[in-house]
């Protein structure tokens, strides 16, 4: 059956440092999405992404934050200057349509950790 | 304002045993779907059932049913015969159209499950 994959499974970084967390979506899947989990927490929304274009993101997605899909299999995103509380498992999601009650699948996430 | 709560941050069952686990939520919305995701460790999150609010009827899938309580806001999962492959994190959520082409998932803070031998 078709999985999503994120990688790397860890990273650790120094504050200000840049980071990208890579994902590859399911192939026939047209939107993508990130969420992060800071421990002990909900996981939060942060970004959906839909024909080469955010469609929607969250107040927690600010400009230290970008998306991109750079080719057609893969699906990045970049924190331009670590913050401590930056520090979360970030998941990436995939789904084929956005109606109602479609189903977003998800990958095994990036645990990131900013010291 | 949409939230979900899972009051058990873990539980434990029995092999062979049932256990419960609890999610309320809190939405204005009329239509909106019911999802529990299980996360075995350093694996995927991955779809157990899905309920549609507008359905009386309760999901099942194999081993694992829901119990969903529209008026009191309350969707809990009951996991019948409980295998050591069950032992995960559990994570709750619903989901509601926002536009046309974003379709906004709500989690809870998720329920580890440890299944004893």
């Amino acid at each position: 059956e078709p999985e999503v994959t994120q990688t790397p499974s860890h990273q650790v970084t120094q504050m200000g440092q840049e980071v990208i967390l890579r994902c590859v979506p399911i192939s026939n899947h047209l939107y993508f999405y990130w969420y992060r989990q800071i421990l002990g927490q909900k996981v939060e929304f942060l970004v959906s992404f839909y024909n080469n274009e955010i469609s929607e993101k969250s107040e927690i997605f600010d400009d230290q934050f970008s998306v991109e899909r750079p080719d057609g299999s893969n699906f990045t995103l970049k924190i331009r200057s670590t913050k401590l509380e930056d520090s979360a498992m970030y998941f990436c999601a995939s789904s084929w349509g956005a109606v109602g009650g479609e189903t977003q699948y998800f990958g095994p996430g990036t645990r990131l950790l900013v010291l | 304002a949409q939230t979900v709560t899972q009051s058990q941050p873990e539980m434990s069952v029995q092999e062979a045993e049932t256990v419960t686990l609890s999610c309320t939520y809190d939405t204005s919305e009329s239509d909106y779907y019911l999802f529990w995701y299980k996360q075995p460790p350093s694996r995927q999150m991955i779809l157990v059932i899905r309920q549609e609010a507008y359905k009386q009827q309760n999901a099942t899938e194999n081993r694992f049913s829901v119990n969903f309580q529209k008026a009191a806001k309350s969707f809990s999962l009951k996991i019948s015969d409980s295998q050591l492959g069950d032992a995960a994190m559990y994570f709750c959520a619903y989901s509601i159209q926002v536009e046309y082409n974003f379709n906004k998932f709500y989690f809870g803070s998720g329920t580890k499950l440890n299944v004893k031998p």
